[in-house]
Formats: structure tokens, C-alpha cells, sequence
């Protein structure tokens, strides 16, 4: 079955650490990728998004998500982490316009 | 203990028709999110329902889309006279209390305006 997995349930950091948040698919096929982000008490916001081209995406608030597509991921990364990252985060596949998300990623940053 | 269910799956209308999107969402949950997405683009929030209540419909247009969550069945998100560039992707979400965590969302509904 066509699935997105985010192999982190809650990740625990301390400011300055780097961050990187694991999402695989089982798609085949060419997709769409995406990473949004919910802060507490807020919607949820796009952070960055892959269609084609560069592998290596640049998004908002210094996040960047590297697409493998040999290995089916699409994880995300920032060097280092703030406590106002504290949030969860979503990894999202579309395929045809066919979307699903992973479970989400909680990450919270101590200061 | 079943996730968040959307229906239909698929959903065609012509225009000036009605569409209904339904949204259950998972047990134990009371709060419901709406989100769309357009065609290359990501989502874009809608409404944020509570049972009975309406608590933010700030990414509601303002003609022709309402939504409700009664106090029994599933939220409903209704749009009124379709037009094509009503065609997107309509994504419920659900989570057990305000926004923050614990978002599930659904497999969505494809709306198709012909």
C-alpha cells in the first residue's frame, strides 16, 4: 500500500543542535513532496516543496529537505535549531494530485 | 481504532451544482479542520470547526462555502453553485484539542467541477 512514514514519533533537541527528521514513501512513480509545520495553537504552514529539479530544497526559517530518490526520502534538515522551532512537523507525498501525509514529527527544543 | 474517514473519495459536479464533503473524524476527536489544495500548490487552511461551533473560518471564501460539525454525524463542508476553479483536493484534518498536536488528516476528497 502507498504509505509516508516519518520514523520519528518525538524528537527532543537542545538549542543550536542540528535537526534532521526522517520521511520515506512508497510511491512509485514521480511525486511531489512536501514538509509543512504546526506551531502550537497555529494551522499549519507550507515550510518547503519539491516538484522537480534541484534535489537539495530550501524553504522558510532555514529549513532545507533533500529529496533521495533512490531511497524514497525526503528528509528534512536545519543545522541549527531555535526554540521557537518547537512544533510538529508534517511530511506530505502527491502523487496525481493523490495526497497523504506521514503521522507527524513533534519536535520540541529546550533553551 | 479507524483514522480519519473523507467521502467520497472521488466527487465530479457540473457547474452550478452542489458539492458535500464529509468528514468523521477519528474517535475521541472534536475538533475539525478543513484544508484545500489547488492544483501545484500546497494547503491552504479553510475553517477550523468544533462540534456545533465555528471556531475559525478565517480561509472560508465568502460566498457559496459553508461548513458545519453537528453534534452528531460528521463536519460537512458544502459548497454551493460550483464553479471550475472549485476543482481541488479537500483535506480534513482532525485532532483532540486546539490546533497544535496531534493532527491526523484523511485520505481527502477530489473534487472535479466539469
Amino acid at each position: 500500500a502507498q504509505s509516508v512514514s516519518q520514523h520519528n514519533h518525538h524528537v527532543i533537541l537542545s538549542e543550536a543542535a542540528s535537526l534532521e527528521l526522517g520521511c520515506n514513501y512508497s510511491y512509485g512513480g514521480t511525486v511531489n513532496l512536501f514538509w509543512y509545520v504546526q506551531y502550537p495553537g497555529q494551522h499549519l504552514q507550507l515550510l518547503l516543496k519539491y516538484f522537480s529539479g534541484d534535489p537539495l530544497v530550501k524553504g522558510i526559517k532555514g529549513f532545507e529537505a533533500e529529496f533521495i530518490k533512490s531511497k524514497f526520502s525526503f528528509n528534512l534538515r536545519k543545522p541549527s535549531v531555535q526554540w521557537s522551532d518547537t512544533a510538529e512537523y508534517f511530511c506530505a507525498v502527491s502523487l496525481n494530485n493523490d495526497m497523504r501525509f506521514g503521522a507527524g514529527t513533534r519536535l520540541t527544543v529546550k533553551p | 481504532n479507524a483514522g480519519v474517514m473523507q467521502n467520497p473519495r472521488h466527487l465530479v459536479r457540473r457547474r452550478g451544482q452542489e458539492a458535500r464533503l464529509r468528514c468523521s473524524p477519528m474517535k475521541g476527536h472534536s475538533h475539525v479542520y478543513w484544508y484545500r489544495q489547488l492544483p501545484e500548490e500546497g494547503l491552504k487552511f479553510m475553517v477550523y470547526l468544533q462540534k456545533e461551533n465555528i471556531i475559525d473560518e478565517s480561509g472560508m471564501p465568502k460566498e457559496r462555502f459553508s461548513a458545519e460539525f453537528p453534534k452528531e454525524g460528521p463536519s460537512i463542508l458544502r459548497i454551493q453553485q460550483v464553479v471550475r476553479g472549485d476543482s481541488a483536493a479537500y483535506f480534513c484534518a482532525s485532532s483532540p484539542g486546539p490546533p497544535g498536536y496531534g493532527y491526523t488528516f484523511g485520505s481527502g476528497t477530489r473534487l472535479t467541477v466539469v
